[in-house]
């Protein structure tokens, strides 16, 4: 049963540079939440998709953005990178009819310089 | 708003001894589900364990077990047995259970970071 993946593991970015992270759902999921976590804090909620739309979205600036494609993967992109973006990117994936429970992915390390 | 407060960053506990992390949260819905996440140094946040809070009956997944208390809107995650594999980040999270706004998105807290000591 392959799990939530996302690519890449690491990446390192300089200010006003843009940047796609990846993720595929755990098989047999349909939704996908993308959450930032800080150093030393919590998962903060990005966005959620949904039948290839963003369903909810957090308190997010539009320099954020994503997409979901027919095979439920999903991509995150930020624009004109700022120093405070640098962070852990997770995906979650979850099925529709059990939204509530999520399951994670290893991250993105994102470093921005 | 949903909050959830985590009120010990850093513990620390003796292997095969038994520790409690607490987590309290603050909404004014009466359907939601609670979840403990651990996360260890390798980044992956791994699903621990799930309470639904129209169910009275705490919740059990083999050595971890949570006392959940509505009324106090307190939810703590006890583990028993403590294994050098439990050392992580615990994070206690919130959701709610129905659709519309703000319900799909998971409320952390900042996390206590557990250390089990041989």
């Amino acid at each position: 049963d392959a799990g939530v993946t996302q690519s890449p593991t690491h990446l390192i970015k300089t200010r006003g540079q843009q940047v796609t992270l990846r993720c595929s759902p755990k098989s047999g999921h349909d939704t996908v939440s993308w959450y930032q976590q800080a150093l030393g804090q919590g998962p903060q909620f990005i966005f959620q998709y949904y039948e290839e739309e963003e369903r909810q979205r957090g308190n997010f600036p539009d320099r954020f953005s994503g997409h979901q494609f027919p095979n439920y993967s999903s991509e995150l992109n930020v624009n004109a990178l700022l120093l405070g973006d640098s962070a852990l990117y997770l995906c979650a994936s979850s099925f529709r009819t059990a939204q509530e429970t999520q399951y994670f992915g290893p991250g993105t390390r994102l470093l921005v310089l | 708003a949903q909050t959830v407060t985590q009120s010990q960053p850093e513990m620390s506990v003796q292997e095969a001894e038994t520790v409690t992390l607490s987590c309290t949260y603050d909404t004014s819905e009466s359907n939601y589900y609670l979840f403990w996440y651990k996360q260890p140094p390798s980044r992956q946040m791994i699903l621990v364990i799930r309470q639904e809070a129209y169910k009275q009956q705490n919740a059990t997944e083999n050595r971890f077990s949570v006392n959940f208390q509505k009324a106090a809107k307190s939810f703590s995650l006890k583990i028993s047995d403590s294994q050098l594999g439990d050392t992580a980040m615990y994070f206690c999270a919130f959701i709610l259970s129905y659709s519309g706004a703000g319900s799909y998105q998971l409320t952390f807290g900042k996390g206590t970071k557990l250390s089990v000591i041989p």
